[in-house]
């Protein structure tokens, strides 16, 4: 069964710094990677979606990497603003599908400050 | 495109009630997928469609939650007798099958509270 797990649960940073959020899986037969972003009692919105055979993907101040053997993935947030405080949600969906099934992470609860 | 609707966005109810939620994906879109999101917790995957067939149900679907999305638009998600185990907020996805990134688009969630 695959798990996922982000690190660290909560970080609360000064505006401006750069900082890297943490994912790891267990199970490497993955589809792909995606990124979301979670505001409070809302949705989630898609920042970046990784294929298995890629290495990052990279939006604006937004750069994600995948290591697809080591069951890794990071993003890579620059030059941190308040408006970027919000949950980030890291899922992984399962080799074999087209990406159905996502299974997510708990979550980085983001907090910067102004 | 308007994106992903929920209706209603929040739902109290009392333990034993029946409760429907409906999802409108994304026009183009033929995957529809519902998820369920307790606090503190990330979403868990609780079925999917793919047109108006259900492809998959989690273990978490029990009995008492059914799923349909009968002309292969929007979806409806029915909890019967609720239980307080069954308050979180429950997500709806969509995407588009064959696409290259198969991103999934959700929706605001319906936040629901059984007393």
């Amino acid at each position: 069964k695959q798990e996922v797990t982000q690190i660290p649960a909560a970080l609360s940073v000064p505006e401006g710094e750069n900082l890297v959020l943490n994912c790891s899986f267990t199970d490497s037969a993955i589809y792909n990677l995606q990124w979301f972003r979670q505001d409070p009692g809302k949705g989630l919105t898609s920042l970046l979606l990784i294929q298995s055979s890629q290495r990052e993907q990279t939006s604006g101040r937004l750069n994600a990497s995948l290591d697809k053997s080591s069951g890794r993935s990071t993003l890579y947030i620059a030059a941190s603003q308040p408006g970027d405080s919000a949950t980030y949600l890291c899922a992984v969906s399962p080799l074999g599908s087209s990406g159905d099934k996502l299974t997510f992470g708990t979550g980085t609860r983001l907090a910067v400050r102004p | 495109d308007t994106g992903v609707s929920q209706d209603p966005r929040h739902k109290i109810t009392k333990r034993g009630q029946n409760v429907t939620f409906r999802c409108d994906p994304i026009s183009e879109h033929n995957r529809l997928y519902w998820y369920r999101q307790t606090l503190g917790q990330g979403p868990e995957f609780l079925t999917y469609f793919q047109n108006e067939a259900q492809l998959e149900k989690s273990r978490l679907l029990s009995d008492r939650f059914s799923a349909e999305r009968p002309k292969g638009s929007f979806s409806t998600l029915e909890i019967q007798r609720t239980e307080q185990g069954d308050s979180a907020m429950y997500l709806c996805a969509s995407s588009r099958s064959g696409a290259l990134k198969d991103t999934q688009y959700f929706g605001p969630g319906t936040r629901l509270t059984v007393l």
